[in-house]
């Protein structure tokens, strides 16, 4: 069945620490691969998105991922963390065969100032 | 980015009534709609995928006479919940995919709460 897992459930940081939060996903067809960020009191909004083609790619507000296909990863990485990150960060695939979108438990990031 | 528009916001009924929540897209086609639950502290559970002209297609374990979905046009989709009972209190979500594996933009969520 199709899965997605963070190892991440409860992420504290200081202001300016690097940041990378980890995403498994158990499927072996075709995937789109997403993550999305869910502010406090707001809905979720897409941080970046891989469908083919390098799989190191570029979001909004400095965040990056890369798409490691040997291992079904697709980690969410940033450099320098502010403390206006702090939010939820939901990893999430799409299958072709299925037509689902399913997301991961979350990850919780408190960044401190 | 794309604007999903989901009413009502919250919603408090009385145990044994049915409610209706609408999703739409509104500046786009939406081909694919999910409907997803979220409790306190979790994830999204997937409650159904939707596809515009054909039946939803429902997660093992969600009772598909209980959460009726409807994606009449490509710019709506509802769910129903029948017969509410306090256990379906909780926050659901929608989404729209303009076509399928695309990118999914979110309504801001229902709170429901039966009492």
């Amino acid at each position: 069945a199709q899965s997605v897992s963070q190892h991440n459930h409860h992420v504290i940081l200081s202001e300016a620490a690097s940041l990378e939060l980890g995403c498994n996903y158990s499927y072996g067809g075709t995937v789109n691969l997403f993550w999305y960020v869910q502010y406090p009191g707001q809905h979720l909004q897409l941080l970046l998105k891989y469908f083919s083609g390098d799989p190191l790619v570029k979001g909004i507000k400095g965040f990056e991922a890369e798409f490691i296909k040997s291992k079904f990863s697709f980690n969410l990485r940033k450099p320098s963390v502010q403390w206006s990150d702090t939010a939820e960060y939901f990893c999430a695939v799409y299958s072709g065969n299925t037509g689902k979108l399913i997301f991961g438990q979350g990850t919780t990031l408190q960044v401190k100032p | 980015g794309a604007v999903v528009s989901q009413h009502p916001s919250w919603v408090i009924c009385k145990s044994g009534t049915s409610v209706k929540i609408e999703c739409r897209s509104l500046d786009f086609q939406a081909t694919t709609m999910f409907w997803y639950r979220q409790f306190p502290k979790q994830s999204l559970m997937l409650m159904a995928t939707s596809n515009e002209g054909s039946k939803a297609t429902y997660e093992q374990g969600v009772e598909k006479d209980k959460f009726l979905i409807n994606h009449a046009s490509l710019t709506l989709s509802t769910l129903t919940v029948t017969s509410a009972h306090p256990e379906d209190s909780s926050f659901y979500i929608c989404s729209a995919s303009q076509y399928r594996g695309t990118e999914a933009f979110f309504g801001q969520g229902t709170r429901l709460t039966v009492v």
